[in-house]
């Protein structure tokens, strides 16, 4: 049983530079989330897949930010033209139906220039 | 709305003592779950314990037990025996659980506190 496996571990990009990170859930986990996590504070919640479906968005995923999950496997978190605000380790959770614990993935460490 | 406050920044406790890392939480949900994860600096979240607000008994795992005090609104971990690998930033969670269907159960996390084990 495989963990959470998130791609790249680090992105070091220049300001307006659009990314993209990568996350692959346990296998038999239908729910997928995002999270973002700047120094020194605990995750916020970004967004939330059942299946393919997108469920729920926080307010921090403005309009540059979009997330899919195309067929219920993976799902892919793009921002366009960064900002140094977004400077922050991203990290994926997924988790088995209704009660379960979110396992979380090692995360993607963005860095803005 | 829900809120967790961790009161302690940083604390350190000698090899094999016990620790306790404070939690206090606020909901309105009736129903709720409370966790505790583990963050060394490589930056994974680990799982370590869950509370259900309805469970009658504190949770255990291992080393680590929860102590639950519902009218205090307070979720404490207590690490039993601590080792130098349990050095790491470590965060209390929770999520409403009253939902049916499609609700996310995105959770809600404090600031953390760093636990630092001195040989």
């Amino acid at each position: 049983d495989t963990g959470v496996s998130q791609d790249p571990r680090h992105k070091i990009t220049k300001r307006g530079q659009n990314v993209t990170f990568r996350c692959d859930p346990i296998s038999e986990h239908n729910r997928l989330y995002w999270y973002r996590q700047t120094l020194g504070q605990g995750p916020e919640f970004l967004t939330y897949f059942q299946n393919e479906a997108q469920l729920e968005k926080s307010r921090l995923l403005s309009d540059r930010f979009s997330a899919e999950r195309p067929k219920g496997s993976f799902s892919t978190l793009e921002i366009q033209r960064t900002e140094q605000g977004d400077s922050a380790m991203y990290l994926c959770a997924s988790s088995k139906p209704k009660n379960q614990p979110q396992h979380f993935g090692d995360g993607t460490r963005l860095s803005i220039l | 709305a829900q809120k967790i406050t961790q009161t302690q920044p940083g604390m350190f406790v000698q090899e094999k003592e016990a620790v306790t890392l404070d939690c206090t939480y606020d909901t309105s949900d009736p129903s709720y779950g409370l966790f505790w994860y583990k963050q060394p600096s490589s930056g994974e979240m680990i799982f370590l314990i869950y509370q259900g607000s309805y469970d009658q008994q504190n949770a255990t795992e291992g080393r680590y037990s929860l102590n639950f005090q519902k009218a205090r609104k307070s979720a404490n971990l207590v690490i039993s025996a601590s080792q130098l690998g349990d050095s790491a930033m470590y965060f209390c969670a929770m999520r409403g659980e009253a939902y049916s269907g499609a609700g996310s159960y995105q959770l809600t996390f404090g600031k953390g506190t760093k636990l630092s084990v001195i040989p």
